[in-house]
């Protein structure tokens, strides 16, 4: 089956620092890619949807130079909390889906636990 | 807008016992419907969709899922649940020409006792 990986698994950073989170696709090209939030005991929240090579389209209420989103290539996306802040500390998930059209199945990473202190 | 219940947050079953999970949702037309597994460490697995057609829809892992438009539900159900199927379930929603944006539940805890 398709498999979308997330590095790192976790990560814990001070206030004020930047940290990048990549979701890459490892035996598909994901023409999109989305980024998920999700909050203890709560749902998955969509914050941005990616096009390789195209700029993300973020989700209302998102701050777009806050989650820098970079969908460089067919395989590889990186989410970029700039300037993090103890309130950005989450359980970030990204999902790969390989095509347009009708239905395209979304294949979702293990998600990425950001600490900020 | 669309929205999804999951009105259980929850859930704690015998192994062996049937489990019905419970998944309302808001939408003005007919939506794709989904059902996702979440277990520590691994990411969402999809179990079972809806687009049309035949409303019993079959998945993976033995479940299935009703979708009853008359109550805008539809609940996933296992007729003997594994201890295995411990872990988080999503009911999702994805409204037509949303470029497949999925829109998730809550989520429901299952804990299997054996």
């Amino acid at each position: 089956g398709a498999v979308v990986s997330q590095h790192p698994s976790w990560v814990i950073c001070k206030s004020g620092t930047s940290v990048k989170i990549e979701c890459r696709s490892l035996d598909f090209q994901a023409t999109t890619m989305f980024w998920y939030r999700q909050f203890p005991k709560q749902s998955l929240m969509l914050m941005a949807t990616s096009n390789e090579g195209s700029k993300a389209t973020y989700e209302q209420g998102v701050e777009k130079d806050k989650f820098l989103i970079n969908h460089a290539s067919l395989t590889l996306s990186t989410l970029t909390v700039t300037s993090a802040h103890p309130e950005d500390s989450s359980f970030y998930i990204c999902s790969a889906s390989p095509g347009q059209g009708f239905y395209n199945e979304q294949f979702f990473g293990p998600g990425t636990r950001l600490t900020v202190l | 807008a669309q929205s999804v219940t999951q009105p259980d947050i929850h859930i704690t079953v015998s192994e062996g016992a049937s489990l019905e999970l419970r998944c309302n949702y808001s939408y003005g037309a007919t939506p794709y419907l989904f059902w996702y597994v979440q277990s520590p460490g691994q990411g969402l697995q999809l179990l079972l969709k809806y687009f049309s057609g035949d409303t019993l829809v079959q998945g993976i892992k033995g479940f299935e899922a009703e979708f009853k438009r008359s109550q805008s539900s539809f609940n996933l159900r296992k007729p003997s649940v594994h201890w295995s199927d411990a872990a988080e379930y999503f009911c999702a929603v994805e409204g037509a020409g949303t470029a497949s944006k999925l829109t998730f539940g809550t989520g429901t805890r299952l804990q299997v006792t054996l």
